[in-house]
């Protein structure tokens, strides 16, 4: 079946530096979504990517697709203590618009 | 516009009791999902309902999980007999039919089987 993986699975960074947390897929995606959950929260919609090597930007959020349609990117700009939390990649498997979340990738943030 | 609402928050039975979870969708989203997830670990889905009819199962443990939409609506996932390993976070979410997927994922119920 579909995999997702991400990587890495924990991040800590330090305020106001920048990271980047990867999404793979076993298998080529139509489209793919990231999800924020904060900490004893629930997943919260940020963003779908659609086009091969497509790029959009949410402020100091940038969520990129390959090429290939099987692997994204989340970079963070000027890391904030509000971007604490999990983010998850999420792929669309079969028909019926079902998901695959990835194992997410943590955040921490050292003030 | 009202979120996706789930009941209870949280519930802690013992190995072997019976538990269920309720679950009230984003009105007009036809599409509902029901997903566990383990602590540390992604949501993993269960069970999807379009309206009132089970479009996937695959994942769902039919020996002991059971979920119904009965109209269309509102959702109840049950677990009997609950084990150690089902202690999780149950989370609930919906979508609009036929449109992008993006789901919107209500609070969850936090089991404790003990």
């Amino acid at each position: 079946g579909q995999q997702v993986m991400q990587i890495p699975q924990y991040q800590h960074v330090q305020e106001g530096e920048d990271f980047t947390t990867y999404c793979n897929s076993s298998t080529t995606l139509s489209n793919i979504q990231w999800y924020k959950q904060r900490p004893g929260g629930h997943p919260v919609f940020l963003i779908q990517l659609v086009k091969s090597g497509e790029v959009k930007k949410q402020k100091r959020l940038t969520f990129q697709f390959g090429e290939a349609k099987k692997n994204s990117s989340l970079h963070i700009t000027a890391t904030q203590t509000t971007d604490v939390g999990t983010y998850f990649c999420a792929g669309p498997w079969a028909a019926g618009n079902k998901l695959t979340f990835g194992g997410g990738t943590r955040v921490l943030v050292k003030p | 516009e009202a979120g996706v609402a789930q009941s209870p928050r949280y519930k802690i039975i013992e190995k072997r009791q019976s538990v269920a979870f309720w679950c009230n969708p984003i009105s007009g989203h036809a599409t509902l999902y029901w997903y566990q997830q383990i602590l540390g670990q992604g949501p993993k889905l269960l069970i999807q309902f379009q309206n009132n009819g089970v479009v996937d199962d695959s994942q769902l443990p039919k020996d002991r999980f059971s979920a119904e939409r009965l109209k269309g609506v509102d959702s109840t996932l049950k677990i009997q007999p609950a084990k150690l390993e089902d202690s999780a976070v149950y989370l609930c979410a919906s979508s609009l039919a036929g449109g992008k997927n993006i789901q919107y994922f209500g609070a969850g119920t936090r089991l404790s089987v003990l």
